[in-house]
């Protein structure tokens, strides 16, 4: 069973751009979050989208956004790219019968110049 | 607000020691309790969880979490490490039903284990 996929692995952008992250969850997965992991912040938290709907989000700026597609795969947009934003970011899924149980994909790494 | 602790960013053993990661979270109600590892340069797997019943989990790979309810602690425990344990450890809470759907992580703990 093929597990989380993100693309892409690595991204490069500027200040002011903007980035599209993707994520494809495990098939038979209904929620995908994503977090972001920025150096010395730790895993935090940015959105939770189930069954095409936002369910919940962190405390990030309205700039994080993103959405869910009818087949389950999401998208995380970041608009005017701040040098801070540079991450890893993880999408994570789970099933709709054990949502507390989460699995993580391997991440895009976001370099914002 | 819920958090997580833990309160060691580094740990560094010799084969065969045994290890055992703190892990506190802050939340007065009932939680399930992860703990999740990344191996260098491979994603997060989950390692273990606890959602409710015996306080003793077993995860994958000889590791085993206590939930004390009483400490709000759910410290990681392993007779034995080897080198290839070597990774970084996160212990994560979300809400039980899971109904905010996040998890709250701890920043991880580092372990290096010598040959």
């Amino acid at each position: 069973e093929a597990g989380v996929t993100q693309s892409p692995t690595h991204l490069i952008k500027t200040r002011g751009q903007q980035a599209t992250l993707r994520c494809s969850p495990i098939s038979g997965h209904t929620s995908v979050y994503w977090y972001q992991q920025a150096l010395g912040l730790g895993l935090q938290f940015l959105l939770w989208y189930d069954e095409g709907e936002e369910r919940n989000r962190g405390n990030f700026p309205p700039r994080f956004s993103g959405r869910q597609f009818p087949n389950y795969s999401s998208e995380l947009n970041v608009n005017a790219l701040e040098l801070e934003d540079s991450a890893l970011y993880l999408c994570a899924s789970s099933h709709q019968d054990s949502q507390e149980t989460q699995y993580f994909g391997p991440g895009t790494r976001l370099l914002v110049l | 607000a819920q958090s997580v602790s833990q309160h060691n960013h580094h740990v560094i053993l010799s084969e065969a020691a045994s290890l055992e990661l703190g892990c506190n979270y802050s939340y007065g109600g009932t939680v399930n309790l992860f703990w999740y590892v990344q191996y260098p340069g491979q994603h997060l797997q989950l390692l273990l969880k606890y959602f409710s019943g015996d306080p003793l989990v077993k995860g994958i790979k000889g590791f085993e979490a206590e939930f004390i309810k009483s400490k709000f602690s759910f410290n990681l425990r392993k007779p034995s490490v080897q080198w290839s344990d070597t990774a970084e450890y996160f212990c994560a809470v979300n809400r039980y039903g899971g109904s905010q759907g996040n998890l709250i992580f701890g920043k991880g703990t580092k372990l290096s284990v010598k040959p």
